[in-house]
């Protein structure tokens, strides 16, 4: 089974400086792992994902996450908050190339001050 | 670009009605999920389907029915609407394990 755990239901940053969101999961086997933001009053896109391969992922906006199989984890960074990153965050897993179902965290919600 | 629209953003439905949320896909995609997204708890499967004609349980089936007669088409019943089930819900397609999602429909319960 899965299971992945969003540190921090809520971040606030100021625009410009680092965004950091943390993501940390359990599985039974190497998982694949997700990313995905949701703007108000819309659906997820993903915005990047871990399968194989470099453990350091880009994704859109500028946002990268790196998986650390020995800390089980795959944090979310961005060098510099821009208004418009305002939005919940979601980290999801789903056990490697056997899987369609994703296990989801708890969500983020980052805010960012002007 | 994949799509995923859901019949409603908003519902507004009175306890014991039954409501049918309807999702479209249009990427010839197999499986179908549908979700219920609560503040703090995250994403929690309904329902998911495999194929046309099949479905399986997620975590959270009680209260709800599914129906997926043609491939596109992948439709959430609440037999019979309770309070406790005003909820955003989405619905998502994938190929493997990449799931893409609509908008979501707001279902309030009075």
């Amino acid at each position: 089974a899965q299971s992945v755990t969003q540190l921090g239901s809520h971040v606030s940053v100021s625009e410009g400086a680092l965004v950091l969101l943390r993501c940390n999961y359990s599985s039974s086997v190497p998982p694949y792992l997700f990313w995905y933001v949701q703007y108000p009053n819309q659906g997820l896109q993903l915005l990047l994902k871990y399968t194989t391969g470099a453990t350091l992922v880009k994704g859109i906006n500028g946002f990268e996450a790196e998986f650390k199989k020995s800390e089980t984890s795959f944090h979310l960074t961005k060098p510099s908050a821009h208004m418009s990153d305002a939005a919940e965050y979601f980290c999801a897993v789903t056990p490697g190339n056997a899987g369609n179902m994703l296990t989801f965290g708890g969500g983020t919600r980052l805010m960012v001050k002007p | 670009d994949v799509k995923v629209t859901q019949s409603s953003r908003y519902l507004v439905k009175r306890t014991g009605e039954k409501v049918f949320l309807e999702c479209v896909q249009d990427m010839d995609h197999e499986n179908m999920f549908w979700y219920r997204q609560d503040p703090g708890l995250g994403l929690r499967l309904i329902y998911f389907s495999y194929d046309v004609k099949m479905k399986e349980k997620g975590d959270i089936p009680e209260g709800y029915s599914v129906s997926r007669e043609k491939k596109e088409r992948f439709s959430l019943i609440l037999e019979s609407a309770s309070t406790n089930q005003t909820s955003m819900y989405l619905c998502a397609s994938s190929v493997k394990y990449e799931q893409y999602f609509g908008p979501g429909t707001r279902l309030t319960v009075t």
